[in-house]
């Protein structure tokens, strides 16, 4: 059974340019959720994607965007890249539909963007 | 803000030792606290959680121990291995916002032979 993939693992990206992270979500599961992690920090939640509408959104600018697929799976997408947005990006998976309530939300091994 | 403070930001223990990390936090809307794991080059790994209506969740050498009036949380690992040197983070979600989590800051644990 696939844990929650990502891809790619590595990107470097220049300033001003757009960029579009994958994820695909643990089998089961519905509900994907974005984090941004940088170096030596907790991950800050981005926003999370239910039904393929966007549900949470935590305080990112609007540069950050995603869709949600009818295959459960993502995207995130960040516009005009700063060199701040430097960090590893996280997706997390999780289902709203568990019998005996909320399981947890599992993580992939994320993506290290990298803006010069 | 930082809604949920954790420490220490690092600790070192012999091997064999028992390692605490703590945390706290602010909104009592909050009503799922897990714990996560994460080495080098690694996502992060869901460790064992807790909801406050206990005081507190064993699962093998890992134990939570909650204090809703404290608004308080903690992690105890019990005979603390050097596999177990990682960060760990503590996170605090609501179930009306998805649980939606809000990470501490974490703490390097190193755990020496």
């Amino acid at each position: 059974d696939a844990g929650v993939t990502q891809s790619p693992t590595h990107l470097i990206k220049t300033r001003g340019q757009q960029v579009t992270l994958r994820c695909s979500p643990k089998s089961g599961h519905d509900t994907v959720s974005w984090y941004q992690q940088a170096l030596g920090q907790g991950p800050q939640f981005i926003f999370q994607y239910y039904e393929e509408e966007e549900r949470q959104r935590g305080n990112f600018p609007d540069r950050f965007s995603g869709h949600q697929f009818p295959n459960y799976s993502s995207e995130l997408n960040v516009n005009a890249l700063l060199l701040g947005d430097s960090a590893l990006y996280l997706c997390a998976s999780s289902s709203k539909r568990e019998t005996g309530g909320f399981k947890g939300a599992f993580f992939g091994q994320g993506t290290r963007l990298t803006v010069v | 803000q930082q809604q949920v403070k954790q420490s220490p930001q690092s600790l070192i223990v012999q091997k064999g030792g028992i390692s605490i990390i703590n945390c706290a936090y602010e909104n009592t809307a909050f009503d799922y606290f897990p714990w996560y794991q994460q080495f080098p080059g690694k996502g992060p790994a869901l460790l064992i959680a807790i909801r406050p209506d206990v005081s507190e969740k064993k699962e093998g050498r890992f134990t939570i121990s909650f204090n809703k009036s404290a608004k308080q949380f903690s992690l105890h690992i019990m005979d603390s291995q050097p596999g177990d040197s990682a960060t760990y983070f503590c996170a605090a979600g609501n179930s009306n916002s998805g649980y939606a989590l809000n990470f501490g800051k974490g703490t390097s644990l190193l755990v020496t032979p």
